[in-house]
């Protein structure tokens, strides 16, 4: 069974504070992905990988950033934390291939609150 | 600028009867839509998709309709369970580059299913 999983379910910090979400699959698959969830807004992207040691900015990356040192971690890096970057974060990870659709599977979030 | 729109943010329907949940798009080179559905405090699972180069896709009850023209994709679920009660987001890809691609995601439609 595939399995993507977030270090935190929630998470509180204060602003100015460095904040790390760590995000672990267990199906070896080659892309990653960081994105947040905010009411009206849908799912924005905020970085991806294709590989270790290989990051893109999504449509969102300021503020952000990320480290890919092994193939089953993907973690986001928020460098000074402000109210907001309060919201849902979301972690996805997918095979890569012209067929298919290259579907992903997302972890069960982080809900981060900076105050 | 929303490349993918969800115009509808929630929708109410009696068990049993139909569901149709809608998704308009503006990029022409997006070649495959999918539909997730999401549970609170869960990550989105994926649904169901269509390549544009169809027009209907079905699974079991979730049929998705696809109108290249109109730039209009729908979500019809029949018949509709309780268990449905979610938020359903529409998602469109497009190529990033080489052979990887990237998700292009709606605001999302809160399906409610009355008994």
């Amino acid at each position: 069974d595939v399995k993507v999983t977030q270090s935190s379910r929630y998470l509180v910090k204060r602003t100015g504070e460095k904040v790390f979400l760590e995000c672990v699959q267990d199906m070896d698959h080659e892309n990653m992905f960081w994105y947040r969830q905010d009411p009206g807004l849908g799912l924005r992207l905020i970085y991806f990988s294709y590989d270790v040691k290989m990051k893109e900015k999504g449509d969102i990356p300021e503020g952000y950033s990320v480290s890919r040192e092994k193939k089953e971690r993907f973690s986001l890096i928020l460098e000074s934390a402000s109210t907001n970057q309060t919201s849902m974060y979301l972690c996805a990870s997918s095979s890569p291939g012209f067929k298919g659709t290259d579907t992903q599977y997302f972890g069960p979030g982080t809900r981060l609150t900076v105050l | 600028d929303q490349q993918v729109k969800q115009n509808s943010p929630s929708l109410s329907v009696q068990e049993g009867r139909i569901s149709i949940l809608n998704c308009d798009y503006t990029n022409s080179m997006f070649d495959y839509f999918l539909w997730y559905k999401k549970y609170p405090a869960e990550g989105p699972t994926f649904l169901i998709s269509i390549s544009s180069i169809k027009d209907k896709n079905e699974d079991g009850r979730f049929t998705v309709f696809l109108n290249k023209s109109a730039k209009h994709l729908s979500l019809h679920i029949v018949p509709s369970q309780p268990g449905d009660s979610a938020v359903y987001f529409c998602a469109a890809r497009r190529r990033h580059f080489y052979s990887n691609y990237q998700l292009i995601w709606g605001a999302g439609t809160k399906l409610i299913i009355k008994p």
